[in-house]
């Protein structure tokens, strides 16, 4: 059963700090996303990372940076929290293969930035 | 880039009664349409896909039909009941997808009324 964790449910923050959320998945895929959920904006793609090391910048990564040392854990960074960043985030991964794409999504984390 | 529009983006229900929702998208390239549900407080999880060799699919209540020419496909629930009261995402994306993340519609809200 595939497991992806986020480290914290829910955060709260004050403008200007540095914040890191952490995300890591047990299937060894390939493929990693963050996603920031807004009500009636849907899933917004941030970063996501197809390899170790490797990002690409998503439909809005402003404001965030990524960092994937190894392959079951992809960080999502902000580097100066501001209060237009309050929001729920997801990540997700997915293995790259032929024949399976499905893309599993962890728990969320709520961040809330005062 | 992919641009994948969702409609409706709420939709309410009597118990016992159909639920369709439609997405369209713009890049001929994309051959791969996944459907996510996202119950309140739960991540997304997948339901159902289609690939462009076949024009529908059925699981049981649900059903996903395709239209490549006119670059639509749609999500059926029949006899819905309370527990189908979710958001619900469609995506597009080509096939196999390599490194080519999901485009997901901006969701549909769908409320079942016992």
């Amino acid at each position: 059963d595939v497991k992806v964790t986020q480290s914290s449910r829910y955060l709260v923050k004050r403008t200007g700090e540095k914040v890191f959320l952490e995300c890591v998945q047990d299937m060894d895929h390939e493929n990693m996303f963050w996603y920031r959920q807004d009500p009636g904006l849907g899933l917004r793609l941030i970063y996501f990372s197809y390899d170790v090391k490797m990002k690409e910048k998503g439909d809005i990564p402003e404001g965030y940076s990524v960092s994937r040392e190894k392959k079951e854990r992809f960080s999502l960074i902000l580097e100066s929290a501001s209060t237009n960043q309050t929001s729920m985030y997801l990540c997700a991964s997915s293995a790259h293969r032929d024949t399976y794409y499905e893309q599993y999504f962890g728990p969320g984390t709520r961040l809330t930035v005062t | 880039g992919e641009n994948v529009e969702q409609h409706p983006s709420t939709l309410s229900v009597q118990e016992g009664d159909s639920a369709v929702i439609k997405c369209t998208y713009s890049d001929s390239a994309s051959n791969y349409f996944p459907w996510y549900k996202q119950e309140l407080g739960k991540r997304p999880q997948l339901i159902i896909d289609i690939r462009s060799n076949v024009g529908e699919k059925k699981d049981q209540r649900i059903a996903v039909t395709l239209n490549k020419t006119a670059k639509h496909f749609s999500l059926h629930i029949t006899e819905t009941q309370p527990e189908d009261s979710a958001v619900y995402f469609c995506a597009a994306s080509p096939y196999p997808p390599g490194n080519t993340p999901l485009v997901f519609g901006k969701g549909t809200r769908l409320s079942v009324i016992a």
